[in-house]
C-alpha cells in the first residue's frame, strides 16, 4: 500500500530534550516536506526538500532540523524542543504538485 | 501573512444538500489550487484541483470553482452525505514551486 509513515503518533517530552520524528514514504517521491497545524492557523510548512541532500526551509523553521540522506527517509529534528513547538505535525510526499501531497497521519507533539 | 484564507471557520448543512466553501487567495502569482479534506486522527486527502487556466473542474459530486479576477474558489459538494463531515482544506501553489499555502480550513457538518 502506498503510504506515508510517520512515528510517532503520540510524544509528551519536555523542555531541551532533543527528539526525532520519523517520516518514510514507499512511492519512490522526489519531494518531502513538514508542516505543522495548529488552531485557527492551518498548515504551515516547516521545512521541504526536492530531492537527496536537497532540503530548504518553510515557512516557520526555526527550532526544527532536517535531513535527507536517502529517497524515502524525512526525519524532523527537534534539537531543543520548547512548549511553543507543542503542535500537530504531518509528513508529506509528491511525485508532482498535480497529483497533491499524500500526508502521513500525523504526529501530536507535547512539550511541557 | 496569511495569503490563502478561509473565512468560514464552520459550516452546517443538511444531508442532500449542496455544500459551498470558500477560499480566497491574496497572491496573483498562484496559478493551481487544490482542496484537501482532513477527518480526525487522520492526515488530510487531496480531493480535487484546478489550474489557472480553467474556471471550473469537476469529479463526480465535487466540483470547484476559480474566480480569477476576485481571487476567489469555491467548492461545491453535491448532494452532501454524513461521510463529508470533515475539516476541508484549500491550497495554493505557483508554477516552478513544489510549496502548498494551507488556508486555516473549514469544518463542514453534514446533518441527518
Amino acid at each position: 500500500e502506498a503510504q506515508v509513515t510517520q512515528n510517532p503518533r503520540y510524544l509528551i517530552t519536555v523542555t531541551g530534550k532533543k527528539l526525532t520524528v520519523t517520516c518514510s514514504q514507499n512511492m519512490n517521491h522526489e519531494y518531502m516536506s513538514w508542516y505543522r497545524q495548529d488552531p485557527g492557523l492551518g498548515l504551515r510548512q516547516i521545512y521541504y526538500s526536492m530531492n537527496v541532500e536537497v532540503t530548504d526551509k518553510g515557512d516557520v523553521p526555526e527550532g526544527y532540523k532536517v535531513s535527507r540522506k536517502e529517497k524515502r527517509n524525512f526525519p524532523l529534528i527537534l534539537e531543543s524542543p520548547s512548549p511553543n513547538q507543542t503542535s500537530l505535525y504531518f509528513c508529506a510526499s509528491s511525485k508532482g504538485l498535480a497529483y497533491g501531497y499524500t500526508f502521513g497521519s500525523g504526529t501530536r507533539l507535547t512539550v511541557v | 501573512d496569511q495569503q490563502v484564507k478561509q473565512n468560514s471557520p464552520s459550516l452546517s448543512v443538511q444531508e442532500g444538500r449542496i455544500s459551498i466553501l470558500n477560499c480566497d487567495y491574496t497572491n496573483s502569482m498562484f496559478d493551481y489550487f487544490l482542496w484537501y479534506k482532513k477527518y480526525p486522527a487522520e492526515g488530510p486527502t487531496f480531493l480535487i484541483s484546478i489550474s489557472s487556466i480553467k474556471d471550473k473542474n469537476e469529479d463526480g459530486r465535487f466540483t470547484v470553482f476559480l474566480n480569477k479576477s476576485a481571487k476567489h474558489l469555491s467548492l461545491h459538494i453535491v448532494p452532501s452525505q454524513p461521510g463529508d463531515s470533515a475539516v476541508y482544506f484549500c491550497a495554493a501553489r505557483r508554477s516552478g514551486n513544489e510549496k502548498l499555502t494551507f488556508g486555516t480550513g473549514t469544518r463542514l457538518t453534514i446533518i441527518p
